[in-house]
C-alpha cells in the first residue's frame, strides 16, 4: 500500500495563471475526492469521482475549476485564472468500493500560494 | 446548512485522558468519522460510529449519541506524538461518501 500521492507538493504561481494538480489514488480505490483546506479550518469538499464519473461538486467549484479522472485512475484539478482566495491547501483522498463509509485515506495535499 | 461544532483548542498533560467533544446538526447522518492531522500532513483515519455507543481501538475510543447528535473522542495515555489537530467528520448522504468537516480541535499535550 503505497499510499495516496499527489504533486506538486507546492505550487507558487502569480495571480492569474492557470494551474493543474494531480493524485494518484490507491491502486484498488475506484473512490476519488477533492478536498480544499485552509488555515484553522477542516477539508472542505470539492468534488468527488466514482470510478471515472464525476457525481458530485460542491458550490465552492466555480467555473474556474476542473476536476478530470480520464481511466478512472488518477485525477487532475485544474484552476484557471488563480485568485488570491484560491491559496489554500488541496487533498485529494480515496476509498475502496463497498458501502458509501469506508474510511477516506488522505494524501499529503497540494499547498498551493498565490502572489 | 450544516453545523458541526468542536472546541477550537484543548491542553492535556502526558499520560493523562482527554475527550475531544463534536457537536452536530446536519440534514442527513449516515456516520461519523474521526481523523487526526499533524501539522503540515494529511489527515489520517482514526474511528468511526455509525450506531450508538462507544467503539474502542488501543488508546483510542469514540462514542455516538444520535438522538443528541453528539460525538466524543477519548484519548488514553497521553504521548507527546498525540499533539495534533483532531477532526470529526460527518456523511451527510447514504449515496456518496463525501464528508463534512468540523473545523478541528488542536490538541497539545505537554510533558
Amino acid at each position: 500500500d503505497t499510499g495516496v500521492s499527489q504533486d506538486p507538493r507546492h505550487k507558487i504561481t502569480k495571480r492569474g495563471q492557470n494551474v493543474t494538480f494531480r493524485c494518484d489514488p490507491i491502486s484498488e480505490h475506484n473512490r476519488l475526492y477533492w478536498y480544499r483546506q485552509t488555515l484553522g479550518q477542516g477539508p472542505e469538499f470539492l468534488t468527488y469521482f466514482q470510478n471515472e464519473a464525476q457525481l458530485e461538486k460542491s458550490r465552492l467549484l466555480s467555473d474556474r475549476f476542473s476536476a478530470e479522472r480520464p481511466k478512472g485512475s488518477f485525477s487532475t484539478l485544474e484552476i484557471q485564472r488563480t485568485e488570491q482566495g484560491d491559496s489554500a491547501m488541496y487533498l485529494c483522498a480515496s476509498s475502496p468500493p463497498g458501502n458509501s463509509n469506508q474510511p477516506q485515506h488522505f494524501g499529503d495535499g497540494t499547498r498551493l500560494s498565490i502572489l | 446548512g450544516q453545523n458541526i461544532d468542536q472546541p477550537t483548542e484543548m491542553t492535556a498533560t502526558e499520560g493523562a485522558i482527554v475527550q475531544i467533544n463534536c457537536t452536530y446538526q446536519t440534514s442527513g447522518f449516515n456516520g461519523l468519522f474521526w481523523y487526526q492531522q499533524h501539522a503540515g500532513e494529511a489527515p489520517t483515519f482514526l474511528s468511526y460510529n455509525v450506531l450508538d455507543g462507544l467503539e474502542e481501538k488501543g488508546r483510542f475510543s469514540s462514542f455516538l449519541s444520535r438522538s443528541k447528535g453528539y460525538s466524543y473522542l477519548l484519548l488514553k495515555e497521553l504521548q507527546m506524538k498525540d499533539s495534533a489537530s483532531y477532526l470529526c467528520a460527518v456523511n451527510l448522504d447514504s449515496g456518496y461518501s463525501t464528508l463534512t468537516f468540523g473545523k478541528g480541535t488542536m490538541l497539545l499535550v505537554s510533558p
